[in-house]
């Protein structure tokens, strides 16, 4: 029982690279979305997906591109790097939105720019 | 400007006896309110919720409280074991968002 999956669980990046941090889930949830956790700052939401083919924004999604084009698959990109971005990603998927129902994390991405 | 705020970054109590958290919001649009568990190395775990339209949900050792006039929850652990020691996220929502509290680490002492 897979539940939510993140890769890579670590990466180091260059400012200015770019890189996609994957996240798969094998529960059949139509929604999913992708949070960052800073020190002192909780999970802030960045996108999210209601469905295979629709996405929107969240709180802080400057820096960040999202695509739903399956409903097991929710990647986030990061288009251009920053030190600013440096965090730990957590994507999560509710079989309906997560205000009322459970949400399932994965583990989670350390992601640091230098 | 955080509108789920958690005023206590820590709690240290002892094992047996009852762990408080608090959790303030500002947004009366919020309508359902959930608390989430995280250890390290983790993502974090759904714990209870409770809606807007009731004042108390129990499940377990686990109590949430909300007192809508104050814009205020709180979770009771009682009793706190070792395994309770992680950190606690309070959260909000309207609408599809989810707005999420700094977190409070919770140190349960043997």
């Amino acid at each position: 029982n897979a539940g939510v999956t993140q890769t890579p669980k670590f990466q180091v990046l260059k400012t200015g690279q770019s890189m996609t941090l994957q996240c798969a889930q094998d529960m059949n949830h139509e929604y999913m979305s992708w949070y960052r956790q800073d020190p002192g700052m909780g999970l802030r939401l960045i996108h999210y997906s209601v469905g295979a083919g629709i996405t929107d924004q969240g709180e802080v999604p400057n820096g960040y591109n999202v695509s739903r084009s399956t409903t097991e698959d929710f990647p986030l990109r990061l288009l251009s790097a920053a030190p600013s971005q440096t965090s730990v990603y957590f994507c999560a998927s509710s079989y309906r939105s997560p205000m009322n129902t459970e949400a399932f994390f994965g583990q989670g991405t350390r992601l640091t720019v230098v | 400007d955080q509108q789920v705020k958690q005023n206590s970054p820590s709690l240290s109590v002892q094992e047996g006896r009852i762990s408080i958290l608090n959790c303030d919001y500002t947004n009366s649009m919020f309508d359902y309110f959930l608390w989430y568990k995280k250890y390290p190395a983790e993502g974090p775990t759904f714990l209870i919720s409770i809606s807007s339209i009731k004042d108390k949900n129990e499940d377990g050792r686990f109590t949430v409280f909300l007192n809508k006039s104050a814009k205020h929850l709180s979770l009771h652990i009682v009793p706190s074991q070792p395994g309770d020691s992680a950190v606690y996220f309070c959260a909000a929502s309207a609408g599809h968002k989810l707005s999420f509290g700094a977190g409070t680490t919770v140190t349960v002492r043997a």
